[in-house]
C-alpha cells in the first residue's frame, strides 16, 4: 500500500562503481522528481519528470542519468561513483505541481 | 543559492508549550509548503498555502504568509513529544515542476 517506493534503503558501495536506485508510485500521478539531501540536511531538486519526459534538470552532473520507463517509475543511474555522493536521496511524485508525496529516502555511502 | 533560510535552526520545548518556526524565501512563489521530516524517514507533506492566502490552518498547525515579506510562519499549538521532528519550508519558486526547500528547523518536544 506504499505510495512512494525507493530501492534499495541502503546502499555502500566503492567510489568509481555504478549503481541504480529504483522509484516507483502508485498515486496515478503524471509527476516524478529526484531529490537529494546532503548531511546538513539541505535538501535540492536533481531532476522532475513530466508523463516520462525531462522537465528540469539541475545541473546535475552527467553522470546521473534519470530513466522513466512509464509514468510510474523514475529509476536513478549514476555511473563512477565519487565520494561527493554520498547522501540521502528522495523520490517524490505529484499529480501536475500539486503536493509532493516523497519516498521513505535511498541512503548511498560511496567508500 | 535559491536555497531559503528557517530560524530557528533549532528549536526545544515543553510538551504542551507552542512552537513558531519561520521561514524566508527568495523569489516570487505560487503557493509554500512546509513538510516534516522525523529522523531517518521521508518528508511528509503539512500544509499548503497559495500565494493569495495569508493564513490557514489545519489541525494544530497554522501557517501564516507575508509575500511583502517573502516570508512565512507555522504554528504548533499544545505540542507533543510524536511532533519532535526537523520541519522544512518549501516554495515553487514561482516555476512548476520543483520544490526549493529552507534549510529546515529542528523541533524537540520535551517530555
Amino acid at each position: 500500500d506504499t505510495a512512494v517506493s525507493q530501492t534499495p534503503k541502503y546502499l555502500v558501495t566503492q567510489m568509481g562503481n555504478d549503481k541504480s536506485i529504483k522509484c516507483e508510485q502508485n498515486l496515478g500521478h503524471d509527476t516524478m522528481y529526484w531529490y537529494k539531501q546532503d548531511s546538513k540536511k539541505f535538501l535540492k531538486i536533481m531532476f522532475s519528470y513530466n508523463n516520462k519526459e525531462l522537465i528540469i534538470n539541475e545541473t546535475v552532473p552527467n553522470r546521473f542519468s534519470p530513466k522513466s520507463p512509464d509514468k510510474a517509475h523514475l529509476n536513478l543511474h549514476i555511473n563512477s561513483l565519487e565520494l561527493g555522493d554520498s547522501a540521502v536521496y528522495f523520490c517524490a511524485s505529484s499529480h501536475r505541481t500539486g503536493t509532493q508525496y516523497f519516498g521513505p529516502g535511498t541512503r548511498l555511502l560511496v567508500l | 543559492s535559491q536555497q531559503g533560510e528557517e530560524d530557528p535552526q533549532a528549536l526545544s520545548i515543553q510538551e504542551g508549550e507552542n512552537a513558531t518556526m519561520n521561514c524566508s524565501y527568495k523569489t516570487s512563489i505560487n503557493n509554500l509548503q512546509w513538510y516534516r521530516q522525523n529522523s531517518g524517514r521521508g518528508l511528509v507533506h503539512l500544509i499548503l498555502i497559495r500565494s493569495n492566502e495569508r493564513e490557514k490552518h489545519s489541525g494544530r498547525l497554522r501557517v501564516t504568509l507575508d509575500t511583502s515579506k517573502k516570508s512565512s510562519s507555522l504554528l504548533i499549538t499544545a505540542s507533543r513529544a510524536a511532533d519532535t521532528a526537523s520541519y522544512f519550508c518549501a516554495t515553487d519558486g514561482g516555476s512548476s515542476y520543483k520544490l526549493i526547500f529552507g534549510s529546515g528547523t529542528r523541533l524537540l518536544v520535551r517530555p
